[in-house]
């Protein structure tokens, strides 16, 4: 079945730091690769999102590369801010649909400090 | 900005007691569904529902779990006899196309 591997946490990164979490999957055939984010006391919210191998998703300062090839999707951004400070979840929906089950890896904890 | 919405935010509930976790979805999705994460373990899909009947579930969603569009605007799940194990936040999901909107979650404790 389908499974989604994130890096080890928590991360904790002073102020305008470089962040990479690295996200790896296995699925069959196409899925679309997808990062949430969960900040304290609130719901995930969808932060970019790649639907077909080397599409680069972005938002917010943030960026994802899916890649086929070494079947990952790393989170980065340049320079990261205390207001970054949440849960970042990856995510994969199998392909053949776009309103299927999303299958989650285990959250990254990211702390930024001043 | 239209957003999910989840009541209660958190349910305190004794061991065999039925509960009825409620989610207002965004208002022209078509795809609704219910995700958990136990504390400390990943978010888990648990049901999908379209057009009025469930579309996939996952092993967790037995026969102790429902979920029902009463009136167009509401989507709950029900547990019919909660289990210790059944502690987590519940998570409803909306969607159209690619992307699923999360609402805040509810907490459930099961004492």
């Amino acid at each position: 079945g389908n499974s989604v591997t994130q890096m080890e946490g928590p991360v904790t990164l002073s102020e305008e730091a470089f962040l990479t979490i690295n996200c790896t999957y296995t699925a069959t055939g196409y899925p679309s690769l997808f990062w949430y984010v969960q900040y304290p006391g609130e719901g995930l919210q969808l932060l970019l999102k790649a639907t077909k191998a080397d599409d680069k998703g972005s938002n917010k300062g943030f960026e994802a590369t899916y890649r086929k090839e070494t079947t990952s999707f790393h989170l980065e951004k340049g320079s990261v801010q205390v207001s970054d400070s949440a849960v970042y979840f990856c995510a994969l929906r199998g392909g053949g649909t776009s309103y299927g089950k999303l299958t989650f890896g285990q959250g990254t904890i990211l702390t930024v400090h001043p | 900005e239209p957003e999910v919405t989840q009541t209660p935010s958190h349910q305190v509930t004794q061991m065999g007691q039925e509960v009825i976790l409620r989610c207002v979805p965004i208002s022209n999705h078509l795809y609704f569904y219910w995700y958990r994460q136990i504390l400390g373990q990943k978010v888990e899909f648990l049901v999908s529902f379209y057009n009025n009947e469930i579309s996939e579930k996952s092993e967790i969603f037995d026969d102790q779990f429902s979920v029902e569009r009463p009136d167009g605007s509401n989507f709950t799940l029900k547990i019919r006899s909660t289990k210790l194990e059944d502690s987590a936040m519940y998570f409803c999901a909306s969607g159209w196309s690619y992307e699923q909107y999360f609402g805040p979650g509810t907490r459930l404790t099961v004492t």
